[in-house]
């Protein structure tokens, strides 16, 4: 069984440009999440889907991140414009069940440089 | 607000000794606590899980933990070290919303440096 992707493995932009990242979860699996984590911080969340719907945004910092799961697959996570306190390592994670006691399964990450 | 603290930014152990990364949380109601291990250049690999039971909880790799309920702690542990455990150790617990929806929150991590 494939694991969680993520494209690209590493990003570097300049401050403005825009980045769009990456998931495939696995799949079957309805719950995908996004976290971010600033160098030596913990990892926080930022959003969850349950299929397309969005129901937990309350971690997205502002609103120069929009994420997007069209059809319930991959997800995209867009930011526009890139500011230098974005860099960080974005991970995504799938899961299978909406009332879980079981685990997220974590895609490698996109690590994100904005100059 | 559920919260989880590592104390420590890195723990250094020899090889062959036995190895603890520490963790405790802050929670209301019961505690659904996880460990996580990051290799260079890998994504987050699920060790163990506490949802309820016994108090010892037997992961992947030789690792375990152990929950205690009055110290709110849940420390990682395996009896002899590995270089190649040498890694990123997250700890997290799980978040219930009231929609009944869930996320984790994690720990800042702890580097574990496992030494020849």
């Amino acid at each position: 069984e494939a694991g969680v992707t993520q494209f690209p493995s590493h990003s570097v932009i300049e401050k403005g440009q825009t980045v769009t990242l990456r998931c495939d979860p696995i799949s079957g699996h309805d719950n995908l999440y996004w976290y971010r984590r600033v160098m030596g911080k913990e990892i926080k969340f930022l959003l969850h889907f349950v299929k397309e719907s969005k129901q937990d945004e309350s971690g997205m910092p502002n609103n120069r991140f929009l994420a997007e799961r069209t059809g319930g697959t991959y997800s995209t996570l867009k930011v526009q414009p890139a500011e230098l306190e974005d860099s960080g390592v974005y991970f995504c994670a799938s899961s299978q069940e909406r009332v879980a006691s079981y685990e997220q399964y974590f895609g490698p990450g996109t690590r994100l440089t904005v100059t | 607000a559920q919260s989880v603290a590592q104390p420590e930014d890195q723990v250094n152990v020899a090889e062959g000794n036995p190895l603890t990364v520490k963790c405790t949380y802050s929670v209301s109601g019961n505690p659904y606590l996880f460990w996580y291990v990051q290799y260079p250049n890998r994504g987050l690999q699920f060790l163990l899980k506490y949802i309820t039971g016994d108090n010892l909880v037997k992961g992947s790799y030789g690792f375990e933990a152990e929950f205690n309920k009055s110290q709110t702690s849940f420390h990682l542990k395996k009896p002899s070290a590995l270089v190649s455990d040498s890694a990123l150790y997250f700890c997290a617990v799980r978040d219930r919303r009231e929609s009944g929806t869930y996320k984790y929150i994690f720990g800042t991590g702890t580097r574990l440096k496992v030494l020849a």
